[in-house]
């Protein structure tokens, strides 16, 4: 069983440089997140989606674009990136809001 | 705004010894989740609370809710050293199940010999 699959799982930037992470699940979730997790701290949410078609801000958009063309994928654009947006990237996904959310393995990510 | 605190950030506890994590929350919500991380890995879901009194139990491991007081507790049994990790709660905004988790910022624990 796949879950969830994050791409890149590590990944160097330039700053200005603009790249995707992209994230796909298998298990026919309508909500999909993307998380970022500095050293020692919690998940913040950058944005999220309750289905195809549907995104919304969570508490860090900004620096940051989704789209939901799928259900299957959930990609996290960069662009123009930034020192302050090095950290590690996860991507979560859940049948509803109700039920856990299953994560993928983290992209981790430095921008210098 | 809803806020989620975690006490201890960090623990560090002998083999065989019990402890408790406490998640304090804010606003009223009936839903917690219990996450643990291992070093450079990522969540994986522990435990679900969908409603006040909730109680469930994995092993060494047993979490509870009282949503009147807002706090959710973890509870380590006779830890081993497998046990160390961090352990995340997370909070759902609302009653009906629509809005994101808001999570702590951990328990790092370190269960030592």
């Amino acid at each position: 069983n796949a879950g969830v699959t994050q791409t890149p799982k590590f990944r160097i930037l330039k700053i200005g440089q603009s790249m995707t992470l992209q994230c796909t699940q298998d298990m026919n979730h309508n909500y999909m997140y993307w998380y970022r997790q500095d050293p020692g701290m919690g998940l913040k949410l950058i944005y999220y989606s309750v289905g195809a078609g549907i995104t919304d801000k969570g508490e860090v958009p900004n620096g940051y674009n989704v789209s939901r063309s799928t259900t299957e994928d959930f990609p996290l654009r960069l662009e123009l990136a930034a020192p302050s947006q090095t950290s590690v990237y996860f991507c979560a996904s859940s049948y509803d809001g109700n039920q856990p959310q299953h994560f993928g393995d983290g992209t981790r990510l430095s921008i210098l | 705004e809803l806020k989620v605190e975690q006490n201890p950030l960090f623990l560090s506890m002998q083999e065989g010894k019990n402890y408790t994590i406490y998640c304090n929350y804010s606003t009223t919500s009936d839903r917690l989740y219990w996450y643990r991380q291992d070093p450079g890995k990522s969540l994986e879901s522990l435990f679900v609370l969908l409603s006040n009194g909730a109680v469930k139990q994995e092993g060494r491991l047993m979490a509870s809710l009282d949503t009147k007081a807002r706090l959710s507790t973890l509870h380590i049994t006779a830890a081993v050293h497998d046990l160390s990790a961090t352990y995340f709660c997370a909070v759902d905004r609302s009653t009906s199940g629509n809005t994101p988790l808001v999570f702590g910022k951990g328990t790092r624990l370190s269960v030592i010999a």
